[in-house]
């Protein structure tokens, strides 16, 4: 059973950092592209970015609302996907989904969600 | 690419026909999904490729369309189809999803 499980959401200050986590299990993680999916509350769905596997270099694609201050990082070894969020602003409050992506490059399976809350 | 999804909000009743309607700001041939999102829930993929459905999911579920037109249709809506149904394409980063649409029991 292919199971992702989110962890590190919490309240943070504007222009703080944070990291959270998603151990994923029942399934090959190093095979499989990861992403980042965000919802506001009471709000839409936002794609966040991706991290591809290892043989396409891990490279990482982000949403501009937050290139530059977000990292995507993955340990293959752990089965582990990370999201580094720096300088966090008030709009980034959200639940932050781990999001594993099929081979046609749809969101086949989601984490339970973690809320990040920024605020003063 | 934008995804304006209409309506925003549906009211039906158990039993009804249902279409959403998911409109592309350019062609995305047919990389369209569709997924169901339940409160307090994580979403759930529904459909792929606009038209294919995913493995468990009923078959009053159907979508169709290509290009820059979309829609997801419920053919006999039951009481645990009343959620949020988003659209989101895979064509080109970055990766979109539509506003969504509330559907709720009249």
């Amino acid at each position: 059973e292919v199971q992702l499980v989110e962890s590190g959401g919490g309240l943070v200050q504007p222009g703080g950092s944070l990291r959270l986590s998603c151990a994923a299990s029942g399934f090959t993680f190093s095979d499989h592209y990861m992403d980042w999916v965000r919802q506001a509350p009471g709000k839409g769905l936002e794609w966040v970015g991706r991290t591809r596997n290892k043989a396409n270099s891990y490279t990482t694609e982000y949403a501009e609302s937050v290139k530059g201050r977000f990292t995507i990082s993955r340990d293959d070894s752990k089965n582990s996907l990370y999201l580094q969020m720096n300088s966090l602003k008030t709009d980034d409050t959200a639940v932050y989904y781990c999001v594993r992506v099929d081979t046609n490059f749809y969101l086949d399976y989601w984490g339970q969600g973690t809320l990040v809350t920024v605020s003063s | 690419i934008q995804l304006t999804q209409s309506p925003s909000f549906l009211s039906a009743s158990v039993g009804d026909r249902v279409t959403i309607t998911c409109r592309a700001s350019q062609g995305i041939s047919s990389y369209l999904a569709w997924y169901q999102q339940k409160p307090g829930k994580a979403p759930k993929l529904l459909i792929y490729g606009a038209s294919t459905l995913q493995s468990g999911v009923p078959s009053r579920f159907s979508g169709s369309g290509s290009g820059t037109e979309f829609t997801l249709t419920v053919s006999s809506l039951q009481p645990e189809d009343f959620a949020s149904y988003y659209c989101q394409q895979r064509n080109s980063y970055p990766v979109s999803f539509g506003g969504g649409t509330k559907v709720e029991i009249k």
